[in-house]
């Protein structure tokens, strides 16, 4: 299995480009997410989703846009991107969303790097 | 947003040595995990705690859930240079409608061969 995978590793935007992050799933999971990692500031979630078709936003969602339209992949937009997007971005997926989810803690990828100058 | 106290923020040991992190909420949590993440790499779940009191081991690591269910903590023993790497703690509540976690900030370790 290849787990979570996430591309591009690396990426330069230029401010007000849009790009789009992949993330793919090989274990069938239910629960994705997105988050991002700023010094200083540990893992913020950005959005996720319980099941495909279903979205929702975390903690810092301003700027970031997700679907979900099967259960293997949960891509994420930036539509205009901005110098606070300067970032590393983490695509993390579980077997479970609720209840018995504690059997099921999350996988991460390996992350994609991303400039906006 | 919602973030956990972990200290401390890093730690320049030697080889050889014990390591010892914590981490503080000001709310609940029913699950407390730590996870460590390599340069160039996602985290990854060291180890998991479900209940109040818990005192869990994996290898060398040992992690405790403390009993006011807002802290927990992390023991390093015999540290080695591959146990090099950012390590996060982070809360979770079950049974809700989400498998959202809500991560320290994270200890930076470095050890000295």
């Amino acid at each position: 299995n290849a787990g979570v995978t996430q591309t591009p590793k690396f990426q330069v935007l230029k401010t007000g480009q849009s790009m789009t992050l992949q993330c793919a799933q090989d274990m069938n999971h239910e629960y994705m997410s997105w988050y991002r990692q700023d010094p200083g500031m540990g893992l913020r979630l950005i959005h996720y989703s319980v099941g495909a078709g279903i979205t929702d936003q975390g903690e810092v969602p301003n700027g970031y846009n997700v679907s979900r339209s099967t259960t293997e992949d949960f891509p994420l937009r930036l539509l205009s991107a901005a110098p606070s997007q300067t970032s590393v971005y983490f695509c993390a997926s579980s077997y479970s969303k609720g209840q018995g989810f504690y059997n099921s803690p999350l996988h991460f990828g390996n992350g994609t790097r991303l400039t906006v100058t | 947003g919602q973030q956990l106290n972990q200290s401390p923020q890093s730690m320049f040991i030697q080889e050889g040595e014990d390591v010892s992190m914590n981490c503080t909420s000001s709310s609940i949590f029913n699950t407390w995990l730590w996870y460590k993440q390599d340069p160039g790499e996602g985290p990854v779940l060291l180890i998991a705690l479900y209940k109040a009191g818990e005192l869990t081991s994996n290898g060398r690591l040992t992690a405790q859930f403390g009993i006011t269910r807002k802290d927990s903590f992390l023991n390093i023993s015999a540290s080695i240079p591959s146990d090099v790497g950012i390590y996060f703690c982070a809360g979770q509540n079950y049974g809700g409608a989400t498998n959202k976690l809500i991560f320290g900030t994270g200890t930076l370790l470095a050890v000295q061969p």
